[in-house]
């Protein structure tokens, strides 16, 4: 089983819709990031989760640590939000970096 | 732009060749980390450097190698390639060692003919 694991795989939207992407792992965390990988490969740092919640703009994160879980939500989602989602942890007490899920693809119909 | 350099962009070799990926941090950035994506494996840490030494290794092969220099840039060297070492390359540096935010290069793509 993998340590860290994402649902969905794949989501189509209509834009203008909320979106939620789920993110959960087994292992005890010291952080969880989410990142966004453009089509064209680039991939940008979201947000960096201890816990409670965040938000940039249109964007929204929430952690609960007991419940190890972690969601990505998108308000009125837009054609410019198509990509892939990726949650990552950091386990804590280690020393290794960051452990990965794979992904949500995301597409956004206009 | 995150502020991270990668050279070169694409890089196409053939099997049992060497060769050298550079990544540049952002301005100040003593971490710099290395991750492989490749279609099989999805993302996956390789190697961390903060300020010239090594922090953390990941699932790197002893084929590959890394450094960071006094300038803080990074080389990840990758010898004997095979065909499975096709993949993108991702540098990213962040300001210090453990928990922060990480900022990713623009990647380079190998494919190993």
């Amino acid at each position: 089983k993998n340590e860290v694991e994402q649902s969905p795989q794949n989501l189509t939207a209509q834009e203008g819709e909320f979106i939620t992407i789920n993110c959960s792992y087994s292992v005890g965390i010291s952080a969880l990031h989410w990142l966004q990988q453009h089509p064209g490969g680039g991939i940008v740092s979201l947000f960096m989760l201890s816990s409670g919640k965040k938000k940039h703009g249109r964007l929204i994160a929430t952690i609960n640590i007991q419940e190890k879980h972690s969601s990505l939500h998108i308000t009125a989602s837009h054609p410019r939000d198509s990509a892939v989602y990726i949650c990552a942890v950091r386990v804590a007490g280690s020393a290794r970096q960051l452990t990965f899920g794979s992904g949500t693809q995301l597409t956004v119909l206009p | 732009d995150s502020g991270v350099t990668q050279t070169p962009k694409h890089l196409i070799t053939a099997t049992g060749q060497r060769v050298t990926l550079r990544c540049s941090p952002r301005s100040g950035d003593l971490s710099v980390y290395w991750y492989q994506q490749s279609l099989d494996q999805g993302l996956q840490f390789l190697i961390q450097y903060y300020n010239g030494e090594e922090r953390a290794k990941g699932n790197i092969l002893e084929r590959f190698s890394a450094q960071q220099f006094p300038d803080l840039h990074s080389e990840l060297n990758l010898s004997s390639l095979e065909l499975g070492d096709s993949a993108l390359y991702f540098c990213a540096s962040s300001s210090s060692l453990w928990d922060n935010e990480q900022f990713f290069g623009p990647g380079t793509r190998l494919t190993v003919l």
